[in-house]
């Protein structure tokens, strides 16, 4: 069964440190998205991609945080400089194209100490 | 935006018994609700979805209600097992906007043997 790849699986980092996160949809998934979510909340989204075209980013903190899917399939999620706060799990998603239909991976457990 | 709350917060039940997970939600806009299953280090993964079109949907142990009137919908679960046990989610969403999507806060399920 397909699934969507996620690496790494943890990550320890300190502050002010950068971190990078990787996602691989399933194939001929055109929408990825990046959630993240802190411990005992629900999924927050970060961004949304349609192909390599952000379609929604408007909760992405953009003075730290960046995201790029450049030939429309697997993403990257960065932090930098990392903060003590965006300890959380970071799920990557995708979907087809119009699909309502979600798929996670099992997502990148970030510790920032 | 859409507001999604989602009671109670943790639940135990014994084997055999049904567990009900209750969402409401803000916006009349939404037409899509999805009930996702979280078990522990993995990500979400969907197990029953209902449009709102439709009142009711029922997969096997596992059933959706939606009252648009009322903008509630729940998760109904018979004859619990076990594997049962996990943290389910539920989410709104309105799909003719880009499926930006928005999750309750989770329901720890216990089911104790």
């Amino acid at each position: 069964e397909a699934e969507v790849a996620q690496s790494p699986r943890y990550k320890i980092t300190e502050k002010s440190q950068a971190v990078a996160f990787w996602c691989d949809p399933i194939s001929g998934h055109a929408t990825l998205y990046w959630y993240r979510q802190i411990l005992g909340q629900g999924p927050e989204l970060l961004v949304q991609f349609q192909d390599e075209s952000v379609v929604d980013d408007s909760q992405l903190p953009k003075d730290r945080f960046s995201a790029e899917r450049l030939k429309g399939v697997d993403s990257t999620l960065k932090i930098q400089p990392a903060e003590l706060g965006d300890s959380a799990m970071y799920l990557c998603a995708s979907s087809f194209f119009g699909s309502e239909k979600l798929f996670f991976g099992s997502g990148t457990q970030l510790s920032v100490l | 935006g859409e507001n999604v709350e989602q009671h109670p917060s943790t639940l135990s039940v014994q084997e055999g018994d049904s567990a009900v997970i209750k969402c409401t939600y803000s916006d009349s806009a939404s037409n899509y609700f999805p009930w996702y299953k979280q078990e522990l280090g993995k990500g979400p993964q969907l197990i029953i979805d209902i449009r709102s079109n439709v009142g009711e949907k029922k997969d096997q142990r596992i059933a959706v209600t939606l009252n648009k009137t009322a903008k509630h919908f729940s998760l109904h679960i018979t004859e619990t097992q076990p594997e049962d046990s996990a943290v389910y989610f539920c989410a709104a969403s309105m799909t003719n906007t880009g499926n930006q999507f928005y999750f309750g806060t989770g329901t720890s399920l216990t089911v104790i043997p």
